[in-house]
């Protein structure tokens, strides 16, 4: 157990939707990333948060967007869903000094 | 920016052997470079890093080696198991700021 918590587990919904997609970050971390990982495929970096601040970007589509919140949990929206959307979402925490990152256990979205 | 290239993009050796995965990056100035293991169906999970002012880091079956002048690091893993079977992410990290760049991952398969 990472200490990263992420919810829902599985979420399914139809194209056209939006959904809210979950993360707690471990005590102490200030950062949250955000990933996301298609079928049989590599990690594609989406957006960093820092201490409630956006600190990097990835390739993120404009229908997606994210937050942190001041207790440093975070959430991603996606919306207007397509069926491509449909992969797992991780979200990644770690400290400020630190390079080390530590993933949670993933939300399986799958868009139908 | 940083990029990593990561090969090979599968790699089946037989129980017993060892396995080698290498990675290449092109900025010179990243000084932190993590392995990551994936089971099938489950979060990324840290298993060795090592930083720049290190040229090679052991824990039990598992070692990384890191050439600065090539700008390449490795991973050994030696006497494989059946368990080892799992997608393997390199990254590195630029010091300007606190992301990973990620290889595209390295599918180890471990024939009995």
């Amino acid at each position: 157990d990472s200490g990263v918590t992420q919810t829902p587990k599985h979420l399914i919904t139809a194209t056209g939707q939006r959904v809210t997609l979950r993360c707690s970050p471990r005590s102490g971390d200030l950062s949250v990333y955000w990933y996301q990982q298609s079928l049989d495929q590599g990690l594609q970096f989406l957006i960093q948060y820092y201490n409630g601040e956006e600190r990097a970007k990835g390739n993120i589509l404009e229908r997606f967007s994210a937050q942190q919140f001041p207790d440093l949990h975070s959430e991603l929206n996606l919306s207007s869903l397509e069926l491509g959307d449909s992969a797992l979402y991780f979200c990644a925490s770690g400290g400020g000094a630190a390079y080390e990152q530590y993933f949670g256990p993933g939300t399986r979205l799958t868009v139908t | 920016g940083e990029n990593v290239e990561q090969h090979p993009s599968t790699l089946s050796v037989q129980e017993g052997d060892s396995a080698v995965i290498k990675c290449t990056y092109s900025d010179s100035a990243s000084n932190y470079f993590p392995w990551y293991k994936q089971e099938l169906g489950k979060r990324p999970q840290l298993i060795i890093d090592i930083r720049s002012n290190v040229g090679e880091k052991k824990d039990q079956r598992i070692a990384v080696t890191l050439n600065k002048t090539a700008k390449h690091f490795s991973l050994h893993i030696t006497e494989t198991q059946p368990e080892d079977s799992a997608v393997y992410f390199c990254a590195a990290s630029p010091p300007s700021n606190y992301q990973l760049i990620w290889g595209a991952g390295t599918k180890l398969i471990i024939k009995p």
